[in-house]
């Protein structure tokens, strides 16, 4: 079956611009976490999604990320006032996410280049 | 919050020799530690995982080890092959709700020669 896809691939913007970046998650997976990776860095978890809710947001880094998930399975997140320093590879995962199953299953990230 | 350390950034073996990974968490309420491998351009792929009930598992080539009271956990690849070069990320999970939310060390890159 298909796996996390998001979308787009690459993303160039310029500093102070806003942008949406978009995940797809694996049918049936209720919960979709988001994550930021920098050059030569491990993932740093940003917010998880259980069906529509946020159920943890503690890793967004300021009030210029955002991110939604109105139906539960499509998820968007959006940066205002984009700055150089969100220049990352922006990562989604999901999981069943219940029944103890915590295996999350990551898409293939949008790289983002803030200039 | 969770702090996670993994050594050595850099693991350069030939081909059929072992790779040994080894990380250090924080936290001692985290109980859930999978191993992620990473390729080129790609996200990040589960190889193994672990639970804090349990002090070892073994799949085919690979194993990883937990010790609890040291806090630190390991893992092995033994007949190393060409195309298990990669970066490899320990974590670190946390219980949140009803998920677990990993905290991941800076990664191994893992070059095996044929």
């Amino acid at each position: 079956g298909a796996g996390v896809s998001q979308t787009p691939s690459n993303k160039v913007t310029e500093k102070g611009k806003y942008v949406e970046l978009r995940c797809d998650p694996i049918s049936g997976h209720t919960a979709l976490y988001w994550y930021r990776q920098s050059l030569g860095q491990g993932p740093e978890f940003l917010i998880y999604f259980q069906g529509t809710g946020a159920a943890d947001d503690s890793g967004l880094p300021n009030d210029r990320f955002f991110a939604v998930r109105p139906e539960g399975s499509v998820s968007t997140l959006k940066i205002q006032r984009t700055e150089r320093g969100d220049s990352a590879v922006y990562l989604c995962a999901s999981s069943l996410g219940w029944g103890g199953e915590e295996t999350q299953y990551f898409g293939p990230g949008t790289r983002l280049l803030v200039l | 919050g969770e702090n996670v350390e993994q050594h050595p950034s850099t693991l350069s073996v030939q081909e059929g020799d072992s790779a040994v990974i080894k990380c250090t968490y924080s936290d001692s309420a985290s109980n859930y530690f999978p191993w992620y491998k990473q390729e080129l351009g790609k996200g990040p792929q589960l190889i193994i995982d672990i639970r804090s009930n349990v002090g070892e598992k073994k799949d085919q080539r690979i194993a990883v080890t937990l010790n609890k009271t040291a806090k630190h956990f390991s893992l092995h690849i033994t007949e190393t092959q060409p195309e298990d070069s990669a970066v490899y990320f320990c974590a670190a999970s946390l219980r949140s709700g009803g998920s677990y939310i990993p905290t991941f060390g800076r990664g191994t890159s893992l070059i095996v020669h044929p």
